[in-house]
């Protein structure tokens, strides 16, 4: 059973430079949440989506967005890059809505950095 | 006071020592208590739950919730150099997203 396949896995970026982050879930999973990861802040959840809806979002500003199609595949996008965007890009599926918890799964992850 | 507070180390212990890795939160909704593992370069991986309060064993690691205390610990027996990596604990309601503390890098030296 294939994982959870994020591309790209590097990026580099220049400052007010917008970017698109893939997420592709586990077979038969409708959930796809997405974590921002720093080495001064930790794993920082971005969004959630559910069946296309975006469920549940995390204190990040508006730069910050995404969408799930209708196969469970999700992007996320980040426009006007700022330095402090560098970072790893996470995102984890699981079946049921509400972040998965015990059963979510971590893709690779995209590492960001913005110059 | 984020919600999952976890000492960041690093950790650097012997091969064949127990090691002992902890977390605090604050937020009492949650029922949920997870250990990710996470390789340099890698997403996390889910090592072990447990569900409210009380220990929970697999093979060389044990999960333990004491919820009076909001303290959340896992204990990894005989460490191998391959159990060096970040270990990150988080809280979960049921029904929100993970919460994660900021992970304990550990290294284990033969």
């Amino acid at each position: 059973k294939a994982g959870v396949t994020q591309t790209p896995r590097y990026l580099i970026k220049t400052r007010g430079q917008q970017v698109t982050l893939s997420c592709s879930p586990i077979s038969g999973h409708r959930s796809v949440s997405w974590y921002q990861q720093t080495p001064g802040q930790g794993l920082q959840f971005l969004f959630e989506y559910f069946s296309e809806t975006q469920r549940n979002k995390g204190n990040f500003p508006g730069r910050f967005s995404g969408r799930q199609f209708s196969n469970s595949r999700s992007e996320m996008n980040v426009s006007t890059l700022e330095l402090g965007d560098s970072a790893l890009y996470l995102c984890a599926s699981s079946l049921g809505r509400g972040g998965g918890g015990t059963e979510a799964f971590f893709g690779q992850g995209t590492r960001l950095t913005v110059v | 006071q984020k919600e999952v507070e976890q000492d960041p180390g690093p950790l650097s212990v012997p091969e064949g020592a127990i090691v002992s890795l902890n977390c605090t939160y604050s937020n009492s909704a949650f029922q949920y208590f997870m250990w990710y593992r996470q390789y340099s370069r890698k997403g996390p991986e889910l090592l072990m739950y447990t569900y409210s309060s009380g220990n929970k064993e697999d093979g060389r690691f044990t999960a333990q919730v004491d919820k009076s205390s909001k303290y959340i610990s896992l204990f990894i027996r005989d460490s191998q150099p391959s159990d060096s990596a970040t270990y990150l604990c988080a809280g979960y309601s049921g029904n929100t997203p993970l919460v994660f503390g900021k992970g304990t890098r550990l290294s284990v030296i033969a």
